[in-house]
């Protein structure tokens, strides 16, 4: 076990509605991630973040903010949710600085 | 930039024979790790191993050893005594400069995955 938890672990929402994805780890960790999973794509990286209040963009960003106020906790935030962001939503921390662990992942579906 | 390619979108195994699981990458850093998950049919990402690319010996743990050539920018994962539970979908994963501290060093890239089915 992690120690990740992710919530909600489904969504349902509507094209144009805002909708926020929790991470919440219990161990500490600096480094936090957000990945997407599509068919054919495996998984990218949309943001990460090396520290409170320190994030950077990943590949597949557009579309995406993120916070991270608290150590234990980084939000992703879609700010106008879009078909096209239908997806599994899969947050890491990393150990040691180098394994990546995963939380449970969330299913969104944008209608 | 990293590239992670797997070809093999599907394999199948008969329970207690091994198998191996195709990965190739491609990447301009001298230093790199690289990682491989398993992704049952339940959804979790389950880190299984990892091999450094200075680390001389190729990496084990259990059933599951690390077929690393650096030469031929190869990293088989190789699963031995298959069981039943090894059903599921298998990603290879590249980081670049795992020697360097700093938030872009830690990004993984993933390859698109093989789904392993193990036949009874």
């Amino acid at each position: 076990d992690a120690g990740i938890t992710q919530s909600p672990r489904h969504k349902v929402t509507e094209t144009g509605t805002p909708v926020t994805l929790r991470c919440h780890q219990t161990e500490n960790h600096r480094y936090m991630y957000w990945y997407r999973q599509d068919p054919g794509h495996g998984l990218r990286l949309i943001h990460y973040s090396y520290g409170v209040k320190d994030t950077d963009k990943g590949e597949v960003s557009d579309g995406y903010s993120v916070s991270r106020s608290k150590t234990e906790d980084f939000l992703l935030t879609l700010e106008s949710a879009t078909s096209s962001q239908t997806s599994v939503y899969f947050c890491a921390i990393s150990r040691e600085e180098v394994t990546q662990y995963f939380g449970p992942g969330t299913r969104l579906l944008v209608l | 930039a990293q590239k992670i390619t797997q070809t093999q979108p599907g394999m199948f195994v008969q329970e207690k024979e091994a198998v191996t699981l195709d990965c190739t990458y491609d990447t301009s850093d001298q230093s790199y790790g690289l990682f491989w998950y398993k992704q049952p049919s339940s959804g979790e990402m389950i880190f299984l191993i990892y091999q450094g690319s200075y680390d001389e010996q190729n990496a084990t743990e259990g059933r599951y050893s690390l077929n690393f050539q650096k030469a031929r920018k190869s990293a088989n994962l190789v699963i031995s005594a298959s069981q039943l539970g090894d059903s599921a979908m298998y990603f290879c994963a590249i980081q670049p400069n795992t020697l360097k501290r700093g938030g872009s060093n830690y990004k993984l890239t993933f390859g698109k995955g093989t789904l392993l089915t193990v036949n009874p």
